[in-house]
């Protein structure tokens, strides 16, 4: 079935670090792909989203490409905050709108 | 702007105990939904919905009832209350159009004992 593999965390960083979150997904149709963050005791926010291959999202400084080759959307962000600590979520949906999220992967970071 | 509500925010019940988690949204939105949260799961769609009077089943559905007789409120009901549904329930809502974000409520902390 249709699934979202993320890598585990916590990713801990320190302030102004590369970040880099691994995301891979298994799909039998052409899916729309996103991130969701979760801040602490909140639900959770779409970040970004690309609709089809090749397409980049961007928000907040941070970036991922729909990359159909490898069935990835990894998240990336240049230089993170301290204000970034929280989990990040991938998921996909295929011409509905049930997603389908990985297991989310915790972001700590630190001064 | 309220967007998706959800009460309460925590709740403690007693095995065997019935109760129901309200949701609702003043977007307008067709489709709604509701998840559960564990620790190292993610997020497990419950039931969902693509309008008023239209309810259908997602990935672990037992244990819990959903109606939509209006199209900004989506209770879940859960009907005899078991530890397994010890978990943080999030009601979601959306247009339908598959590429539409999803807007999520803050969560439901339910415990049972």
């Amino acid at each position: 079935g249709d699934s979202v593999t993320q890598m585990e965390g916590p990713v801990t960083l320190s302030e102004e670090a590369f970040l880099t979150i691994n995301c891979t997904y298994t799909a039998t149709g052409y899916p729309s792909l996103f991130w969701y963050v979760q801040y602490p005791g909140e639900g959770l926010q779409l970040l970004l989203k690309a609709t089809k291959a090749d397409d980049k999202g961007s928000n907040k400084g941070f970036e991922a490409t729909y990359r159909k080759e490898t069935t990835s959307f990894h998240l990336e962000k240049g230089s993170v905050q301290v204000s970034d600590s929280a989990v990040y979520f991938c998921a996909l949906t295929i011409n509905t709108d049930k997603l389908i999220f990985g297991t989310g992967t915790r972001l700590q970071v630190f001064p | 702007n309220a967007g998706v509500t959800q009460t309460p925010k925590f709740q403690v019940l007693k095995t065997g105990q019935s109760m129901t988690l309200q949701c609702a949204q003043d977007m307008n939105h067709e489709y709604m939904s509701w998840y559960r949260q564990d620790p190292g799961m993610g997020l497990r769609l419950i039931h969902y919905s693509v309008g008023a009077g239209i309810t259908d089943q997602g990935e672990v559905p037992n244990g819990y009832n959903v109606s939509r007789s209006t199209t900004e409120d989506f209770p879940l009901r859960l009907l005899s209350a078991a530890p397994s549904q010890t978990s943080v329930y999030f009601c979601a809502s959306s247009r339908t159009d598959g590429n539409q974000p999803q807007h999520f409520g803050d969560g439901t902390r339910l415990s049972i004992l």
